[in-house]
């Protein structure tokens, strides 16, 4: 079945570092993919997405591409901020209805 | 994105009570989910709804108890659950089925004492 893999965090970093964060996915067909994030109290938020392949998201200086030959979809992002802390969630649509999620990587960052 | 609301944000219950979580969408979208999110598990995918009629229920337990009245309200009426029932349940929609963005609401955290 589809599935998701994220790496495990958490993911600890200064301000300003880079941040890779690892997502590989499992799927049959050509599903859409989805990287959401969880502030502290809050429930998710649409970070990005990409629709087919070689498409790249991006948003608040967060950026993935979408690897269909390595079935990847890593999320990155050139300089971190303390408010970029959070949980991030790699996700997968394909034709139903179901989003699958990852369990989730915790972004810390000290200034 | 802040078109999903649910009330309550925190509920404790006890496993007797009876209550229930409301959400509601300002997105004019067609179809809702609820979602259960636990410590260190993925997000479990509970019911959709599209067009008001349930199409999908994940094999959930029928101490959970889903109703859609119109395209914008979605409520998860509970009873008698258990203390394994405590997690945080998030609402979603979107704007059809399929392979649709999905905007979360801020989620009901439960406690079942």
């Amino acid at each position: 079945g589809n599935s998701v893999t994220q790496m495990e965090g958490p993911v600890t970093l200064s301000e300003e570092a880079f941040l890779t964060i690892n997502c590989t996915y499992t799927a049959t067909g050509y599903p859409s993919l989805f990287w959401y994030v969880q502030y502290p109290g809050e429930g998710l938020q649409l970070l990005l997405k990409a629709t087919k392949a070689d498409d790249k998201g991006s948003n608040k200086g967060f950026e993935a591409t979408y690897r269909k030959e390595t079935t990847s979809f890593h999320l990155e992002k050139g300089s971190v901020q303390v408010s970029d802390s959070a949980v991030y969630f790699c996700a997968l649509s394909d034709r139903g209805d179901k989003l699958i999620f990852g369990t989730g990587t915790r972004l810390q960052v000290f200034p | 994105e802040t078109g999903v609301t649910q009330t309550p944000r925190h509920l404790v219950m006890g496993m007797t009570n009876k209550k229930s979580l409301k959400c509601e969408q300002h997105l004019g979208h067609n179809a809702m989910y609820w979602y259960k999110q636990s410590a260190k598990k993925p997000l479990e995918l509970m019911f959709v709804y599209s067009l008001e009629e349930r199409v999908e229920n994940n094999s959930v337990p029928s101490r959970f108890s889903p109703e859609c009245p119109n395209s914008s309200h979605l409520f998860l009426h509970l009873h008698t659950l258990q203390p394994e029932d405590s997690a945080l349940y998030l609402c979603a929609s979107s704007r059809n089925r399929g392979q649709e963005t999905q905007y979360f609401g801020p989620g009901t955290r439960l406690l079942v004492l």
